[in-house]
């Protein structure tokens, strides 16, 4: 099983819709997740930390599944400014800087 | 405030010539990451720096490739005798000094080998 996977998709999905990504993780003592965006021919930018009780950003909500292993973005009222691609990351163990990307999701928002 | 500043922005060479690539961190962070990306492809872990703590070479895919840190701030990535295969985005990213803190990306210097 490899550290992080992410399904590459893409995701084609129209304006308003509801579409969630998940992103599974191999080793059980990850501490941290994070998910960032990367729009086209730009660096990655953070998008949203993952607590493990759930947390929103307006219409984007992140969530842990620590019995299974994975972390999930639900992106609600999609617009077509969130069609980038989307990256989990996952920190190996407590009080560590080695972290590990996932290869991302592609979503494109249809008009 | 200042982000993570990378330099040259694009960077155009022949097959065979060195590079030097420069990363200016966001001021105060610690921990400096390195990684490189292809074009469709995702992010490839080269060196991070954390401190005075020796470097994570781990992940520098040939010995052609080195980087320092000096004065525990501004980085700068080289590739000796660069091969077309070189050719890649080059990505900076800085974070506190906090273990399991976000990573704050530079834009990246798009490196193109002749």
């Amino acid at each position: 099983r490899k550290e992080v996977e992410q399904d590459p998709g893409p995701f084609n999905v129209p304006e308003g819709a509801t579409v969630a990504f998940n992103c599974t993780y191999s080793n059980s003592a990850s501490q941290s997740f994070f998910w960032y965006r990367q729009d086209c021919r730009k660096e990655p930018k953070l998008l949203m930390s993952v607590y493990s009780s759930g947390n929103e950003d307006g219409r984007f909500t992140a969530q842990l599944n620590r019995a299974s292993q994975y972390i999930s973005l639900l992106i609600r009222d999609s617009k077509l400014s969130d069609s980038a691609t989307y990256l989990c990351v996952v920190f190996t163990g407590a009080g560590s800087y080695q972290l590990t990307f996932g290869k991302g999701t592609k979503l494109s928002v249809i008009p | 405030g200042a982000g993570v500043s990378q330099s040259p922005s694009n960077k155009v060479t022949e097959k065979g010539k060195d590079v030097e690539l420069r990363c200016d961190p966001i001021s105060g962070h610690t921990a400096l990451y390195w990684y490189r990306q292809s074009l469709g492809q995702g992010l490839e872990f080269l060196i991070y720096f954390q401190g005075n703590s020796a470097p994570d070479k781990s992940g520098l895919p040939s010995d052609r490739f080195s980087a320092e840190r000096t004065g525990g701030s501004v980085s700068t990535l080289t590739i000796q005798r660069t091969q077309q295969e070189d050719s890649a985005v080059y990505l900076c990213a800085s974070s506190p000094d906090r273990a399991n803190s976000p990573l704050h990306f530079g834009n990246g210097t798009r490196l193109t080998v002749t």
